[in-house]
């Protein structure tokens, strides 16, 4: 199993631009969800997703949209970069919501 | 929603020592978990324990959730123990969200 795989693993962009963060994971996890880790703030909940077709708003949704088509993928789109978006980005996934959640090893944005 | 805080923030140890990390939350818990970080970046799923008490090599964590506080036990310290461990937890509302503390950043010193 490769687990959760995250890609790329380092991006920079300016501000305006849109990109694609993915997220796949082979585990056949129901749960997936996003965060993005910021210094001193710990990590963030953007969104999240129980299931194929469900997905939810987390503490920071603003400025970044999901969808979940399958159950091994977790896109996260940014529309219109913006500089406050320079963060590292993890997804993460779980059988359920109660169970043990495992991360991919991070996305690093800078949006300049 | 449910608040999370780790104490203490910074922890510095000699290779050998034990030490105690602790998670309190402002609310009743359906999930708590406790993750490392290690110095890369890397976020490693210690426990799933959002009640009593497991054991994992010199790890082990303790979830009292009447009293509303987890506790972390790191015993003979190692320097690759070194990083920053979070506590997460989810509220008993069924939110489906999992909330993360700050964390507690552990430097082990050879």
């Amino acid at each position: 199993n490769a687990g959760v795989t995250q890609t790329p693993k380092f991006q920079v962009l300016k501000t305006g631009q849109s990109m694609t963060l993915q997220c796949a994971q082979d585990m056949n996890h129901e749960y997936m969800s996003w965060y993005r880790q910021d210094p001193g703030m710990g990590l963030r909940l953007i969104h999240y997703s129980v299931g194929a077709g469900i997905t939810d708003q987390g503490e920071v949704p603003n400025g970044y949209n999901v969808s979940r088509s399958t159950t091994e993928d977790f896109p996260l789109r940014l529309l219109s970069a913006a500089p406050s978006q320079t963060s590292v980005y993890f997804c993460a996934s779980s059988y359920s919501n109660r169970s043990p959640l495992h991360f991919g090893n991070g996305t690093r944005l800078t949006v300049t | 929603g449910i608040q999370v805080e780790q104490s203490p923030p910074d922890l510095i140890l000699q290779e050998g020592a034990n030490s105690t990390l602790r998670c309190n939350f402002s609310d009743s818990v359906n999930n708590l978990q406790w993750f490392h970080q290690n110095p890369w970046g890397q976020l490693i799923n210690l426990f799933y324990i959002p009640s009593g008490t497991k054991q994992n090599g010199r790890l082990s964590a303790t979830t009292v959730a009447t009293e509303r506080y987890s506790l972390l036990y790191i015993s003979s310290s190692q320097t690759t123990d070194s990083g920053v461990y979070f506590c997460a937890v989810e509220g008993q509302g069924g939110s489906e969200k999992l909330v993360f503390g700050k964390g507690t950043k552990l430097t082990v010193n050879p």
